[in-house]
């Protein structure tokens, strides 16, 4: 059974930083692309960002892009998101989400999701 | 790449046809899928490739549409359906969602 597991989320002050984790279990984790996905309180979805199974490719959306830093470990089935300057905009449930082929772009989208952890930014 | 679903919210009966439709701002072939998301969980994955049905979701749900035009349908709306629906385009980076679409009890 795939599991993702994500951890680290919690309060910071505008302009700290956050490491988010995610577990991954249950599958090939080194064969696979990731990706972060988050939801603001109340709002809808938006991909923050996504990595290649080699880490060769990376992208990220504008919204984070010089600020966070997404990273895998395959060795302990890891999936990273590193998070600087941090803004209450950045306020959301992030997700790690496995895609249902290996690959994302021109894929089938994402069939595995984490429960999600919360990263509250506020003073 | 914009994703525009229509409508955002509906109201709808248990027995009802109901229907979801998004629009992508360029052509992204069929490379469009649908989620459905109840509160306080993950989202799971119904439709990929825009018609194919993800294994173990009812056979109540189907897609359509290629292109810019696509097309989420609940054949019978069930209990377990109510719901907020969206959609995502894999044509491209950056990945795109569309808005979502609340489906309420009538």
């Amino acid at each position: 059974e795939v599991q993702l597991v994500e951890s680290g989320g919690g309060l910071v002050k505008p302009g700290g930083s956050l490491r988010l984790s995610c577990a991954a279990s249950g599958f090939i984790f080194s064969t696979y692309s990731m990706s972060w996905v988050r939801q603001a309180p109340g709002k809808g979805l938006e991909w923050v960002s996504s990595i290649s199974s080699s880490s060769s490719h990376i992208f990220y959306a504008d919204s984070v892009k010089g600020r966070f830093t997404i990273s895998r470990d395959n060795a302990k089935n890891s999936l990273y998101l590193q998070m600087n300057s941090l803004r209450a905009e950045d306020t959301a449930v992030y997700f790690c989400a496995r895609p249902l082929t290996m690959t994302v772009i021109e894929g089938n989208g994402f069939d595995s999701w984490g429960q999600g952890t919360l990263v509250t930014v506020s003073s | 790449i914009q994703l525009t679903q229509s409508p955002s919210s509906l109201s709808a009966s248990v027995g009802d046809r109901v229907s979801i439709t998004c629009r992508a701002s360029q052509g992204i072939s069929s490379y469009l899928v649908w989620y459905q998301q109840k509160p306080g969980k993950a989202p799971d994955l119904l439709i990929y490739a825009a018609s194919t049905l993800q294994s173990g979701v009812p056979s109540r749900f189907s897609g359509s549409g290629s292109g810019t035009d696509f097309t989420l349908t609940i054949s019978s709306l069930q209990p377990e359906d109510f719901a907020t629906y969206y959609c995502q385009q894999l044509n491209s980076y950056p990945l795109t969602f569309g808005g979502g679409t609340k489906v309420e009890i009538k």
